[in-house]
């Protein structure tokens, strides 16, 4: 089963941050925080990940709280082709971990 | 380009038979997965390979059966035992300590 909550959905204006949140409440020290998104009939693309520090990158940033027990995922100016289902994922860098995805956030980004 | 390339993209298939869907990555990862997706769900795992020669058992495998031969390639046959093929399914590779890349997909029908 998936170790994270997201909410079904959300919507944002074009052009608005984004702010998707995730609860991992049971994350353990070494577990680390992946988000992907998929956009509709495509094979799911990585945005970022992090395990304590907060992340940013070309796409997205990423804040973990400092108990680790939430994050959020920030799209900072969104744009129409954000509009995709977005996922929460905790993983140990180990060998044998898997990517174990839950049914995730759908963000439409309306006009 | 490195990559991950499923093939082909839909594939059509009569009750009764046998289907292997092809998967190939040239990242050189040693880590490999199946995921199957039905409609507005996410995605469930079938299978997953961490090194050549062994893969072992994801969360729905009954009715799937995979190899892993070669690095490069993890192929998944849909077996008649199968009740319910009909899916989108989605294979990924990936090392241990970093994210997973995935094709974009394979839709598999049943008539």
């Amino acid at each position: 089963d998936a170790k994270t909550t997201q909410p079904p959905s959300m919507d944002c204006a074009e052009g608005r941050a984004a702010n998707l949140p995730c609860n991992h409440s049971t994350i353990s020290g070494n577990e680390y925080v992946y988000w992907y998104r998929q956009i509709h009939s495509q094979g799911p693309q990585y945005i970022i990940h992090g395990l304590k520090n907060n992340e940013t990158n070309e796409m997205a940033s990423l804040i973990i709280t400092e108990d680790r027990k939430s994050s959020t995922l920030i799209l900072p100016h969104a744009t129409l082709r954000d509009t995709a289902v977005y996922y929460c994922i905790v993983r140990f860098h180990n060998y044998g971990q898997n990517f174990v995805f839950g049914p995730g956030t759908r963000l439409s980004v309306l006009p | 380009d490195g990559g991950i390339t499923q093939s082909p993209k839909y594939l059509f298939r009569k009750e009764g038979q046998n289907v292997t869907l092809s998967c190939e990555q040239n990242l050189n990862h040693d880590a490999m997965y199946w995921y199957r997706q039905d409609p507005g769900q996410g995605l469930r795992l079938i299978y997953y390979s961490q090194i050549v020669n062994d893969f072992q058992k994801g969360d729905i495998a009954e009715g799937y059966s995979v190899s892993r031969e070669k690095k490069e390639s993890f192929p998944l046959t849909v077996t008649s035992a199968q009740k319910n093929p009909t899916a989108f399914y989605l294979c990924a590779s990936s090392i241990w300590d970093s994210e997973a890349f995935f094709g974009q997909g394979t839709r598999l029908t049943v008539v």
